[in-house]
């Protein structure tokens, strides 16, 4: 089983539509929690941190549920610019390696 | 700071070769990661240093890979031989506390 279990989708939505993305993770020992983006050709980059009480930013909501271990990521009033892969990531504790999933590819279609 | 240089963007070597990929971590970084992505694998983890000590290296696929950071600035990831499933893009990154940075990435073509 990997550590990291996304639906690789992909997700194809309207322009506006609202698009919900899951993921499970192993290992219980994890204690930071994150989304990143990743355009074509591109490296990842942070989207942005997951916490317990849960975390917004703009358009993106992202939740957390240690007890299922499981993490979620909210997009409202998708933009043709959000299309790209979403992963899901993981890890123990500060300077550890980040553990990822193998992503969610969104496309919004206009 | 110009983030995480990695060298070269893109390499295409034959089969049997020596390729050797670079990486310059931010500076005052004290983690450095890499990283190979495939379609079927996603981004596994090969090795990681820290404060240019490797700490664990269980990610790299076999004695072929090798890795060594003789200085906080620097670190080389080399295949020898080379093979045609080592085909991938290659990221390095690095950290400090909770910020990781990736660097764009070296894309290698093994024919």
């Amino acid at each position: 089983r990997k550590e990291v279990e996304q639906d690789p989708g992909p997700f194809n939505v309207p322009e506006g539509a609202t698009v919900a993305f899951n993921c499970t993770y192993s290992n219980s020992a994890s204690q930071s929690f994150f989304w990143y983006r990743q355009d074509c050709r591109k490296e990842p980059k942070l989207l942005m941190s997951v916490y317990s009480s849960g975390n917004e930013d703009g358009r993106f909501t992202a939740q957390l549920n240690r007890a299922s271990q499981y993490i979620s990521l909210l997009i409202r009033d998708s933009k043709l610019s959000d299309s790209a892969t979403y992963l899901c990531v993981v890890a123990t504790f500060e300077n550890t390696p980040l553990v990822f999933g193998k992503g969610t590819r969104l496309s919004v279609i206009a | 700071d110009a983030g995480v240089i990695q060298s070269p963007r893109h390499e295409v070597t034959e089969m049997g070769q020596e390729v050797t990929l670079r990486c310059k971590p931010i500076s005052g970084h004290n983690s450095l990661f890499w990283y190979r992505q495939t379609m079927m694998r996603g981004l596994e983890l090969l090795i990681y240093f820290n404060n240019n000590v490797p700490i664990d290296d269980s990610g790299m696929p076999e004695d072929r890979f090798s890795a060594k950071m003789p200085n906080a600035s620097f670190s080389t990831l080399k295949i020898q031989p080379s093979e045609p499933r080592d085909s991938a893009v290659y990221f390095c990154a690095s950290s400090l506390s909770r910020g990781y940075t990736f660097g764009s990435g070296t894309r290698l073509t093994v024919v």
